[in-house]
């Protein structure tokens, strides 16, 4: 199946500094990526849409300037989280489509302390 | 906004057949179902999707109700690392084709 990697796995970082984390479809090409976040015990939420080339579209509740989304290639999107706080802890996983379907990172942990 | 219903939770006996069911009535006539499994702390894995027909792959098999309203994953002989949720997902057309997970069905396969 389509591959897609997720950098890093998992960061801890300090309370008020930004976090990027990286989203790569690896044998395909992805107009569309998806972020999501999974908190313990919890379904995966949709934050985002993003197309490539295009602004990102975020699900109600999500703060766009808190969650920086960049879609700058067909295999490439990015999820900053800015000034993060230790509610912003949990589990970010991205989604990439193909034509058909869509296919998901590995995950990221991350934790601020 | 996911639009299937699952049951919460599932026992299934190693090496028999698993049948998770699913509910999606307000399924429209060009939706997909997809089914995906998330095993703990790892991103969803694809195991089959399909339209109207019944699906098959090396994984499992997909049967949908003539309807379209439900359908049904066979895990055909289940073993200890198919334990995980499993989730049916229908995305959208009308939006966007978002993949939208809700609650899904833990499957625990009992030795």
């Amino acid at each position: 199946g389509a591959v897609v990697s997720q950098h890093p796995s998992w960061v801890i970082c300090k309370s008020g500094t930004s976090v990027k984390i990286e989203c790569r479809s690896l044998d395909f090409q992805a107009t569309t990526m998806f972020w999501y976040r999974q908190f313990p015990k919890q379904s995966l939420m949709l934050m985002a849409t993003s197309n490539e080339g295009s602004k990102a579209t975020y699900e109600q509740g999500v703060e766009k300037d808190k969650f920086l989304i960049n879609h700058a290639s067909l295999t490439l999107s990015t999820l900053t989280v800015t000034s993060a706080h230790p509610e912003d802890s949990s589990f970010y996983i991205c989604s990439a489509r193909p034509e058909l379907g869509a296919f998901f990172g590995q995950g990221t942990r991350l934790t601020v302390v | 906004d996911a639009k299937t219903t699952q049951p919460t939770s599932m026992d299934c006996a190693e090496g028999r057949a698993a049948n998770l069911p699913c509910n999606h009535s307000t399924i429209s006539g060009n939706e997909y179902v997809y089914w995906y499994r998330q095993i703990h702390s790892q991103g969803p894995q694809y195991i089959i999707h399909g339209l109207k027909n019944n699906e098959t792959n090396e994984m499992a098999s997909l049967i949908i109700t003539e309807d379209r309203k439900s359908s049904t994953l066979i895990l055909p002989h289940a073993t200890l690392r198919d334990t995980a949720v499993y989730y049916c997902i229908v995305p959208p057309t009308y939006t966007g084709n978002q993949f939208y997970f809700g609650t899904g069905t833990s499957l625990t396969v009992i030795p």
